[in-house]
């Protein structure tokens, strides 16, 4: 069970709005800890997509944003592409274990 | 620009050590910290600590302190992560990653990862 909750997958015809939640608890999202979101295509190291809970990184479409509130995170990503179909996985860091932790991933589909 | 380029894949019997290393450059390599993740096939990101390159401290997830060792070697820009006590489960693509800032968990850039696969 990883630290932070994400659901496995998501799925939206082109063009549509999805969201990605994730969450966490006390000692990370709810400490006060940034929230980080990457995105892995097949066979490829994952990709900074959102840091600071809603920063993108140069290069990364407006189409993607991010948000947090309490212990929670969401990655909304609009007019969904064909090329968006990749694992999302966020990432915070946690007081307790003292470390980094990551979501267990969420497959986007794009129908 | 920043690169990470990590060492070749690698296949080790279960109880042994493997040692991968992380080759900088396009910055000051110690004015960063470097952490290494792991994905197993089909799996997760899972994180695995830290090395501070310019003093040597370390951060190490309980998960796998006892087994893992981060150094690195400032003369030639390169971090290793040593891994003990090998076991089927530890087969997996292990990653360096570095933050965008100083000591930060946003990891802007990664090598290109590093197969190790565990088998008898």
């Amino acid at each position: 069970q990883s630290v932070l909750t994400q659901p496995p997958s998501v799925s939206g015809a082109p063009g549509q709005r999805v969201t990605i939640s994730c969450t966490g608890s006390s000692s990370n999202i709810g400490a006060g800890y940034d929230v980080h979101w990457y995105q892995q295509l097949p066979g490829t190291a994952p990709k900074l997509l959102i840091y600071g809970n809603s920063n993108r990184p140069s290069g990364v479409p407006d189409r993607f944003s991010g948000s947090k509130s309490g212990t929670s995170a969401s990655l909304a990503i609009t007019g969904l592409q064909a090329e968006d179909e990749a694992d999302y996985y966020c990432q915070s860091y946690d007081s307790s274990l003292r470390g980094g932790v990551f979501g267990g991933g969420t497959k986007l589909t794009v129908l | 620009q920043v690169q990470l380029v990590q060492s070749g894949a690698e296949v080790k019997k279960p109880g042994a050590s493997v040692k991968v290393s992380c080759k900088a450059s396009g910055y000051t390599f110690t004015g960063y910290y470097m952490h290494w993740v792991r994905q197993a096939p089909g799996q997760g990101l899972e994180w695995m600590g830290w090395i501070n390159p310019n003093s040597g401290g370390t951060n190490y997830a309980q998960k796998f302190q006892g087994r893992v060792t981060m150094t690195r070697d400032t003369s030639i820009s390169t971090a290793y992560m040593e891994l003990s006590r090998l076991r089927s489960d530890d087969t997996a693509v292990y990653y360096c990653a570095r933050a965008r800032n100083r000591d930060g968990y946003n990891y802007g850039y990664w090598g290109q990862g590093t197969l190790v696969t565990v088998s008898s």
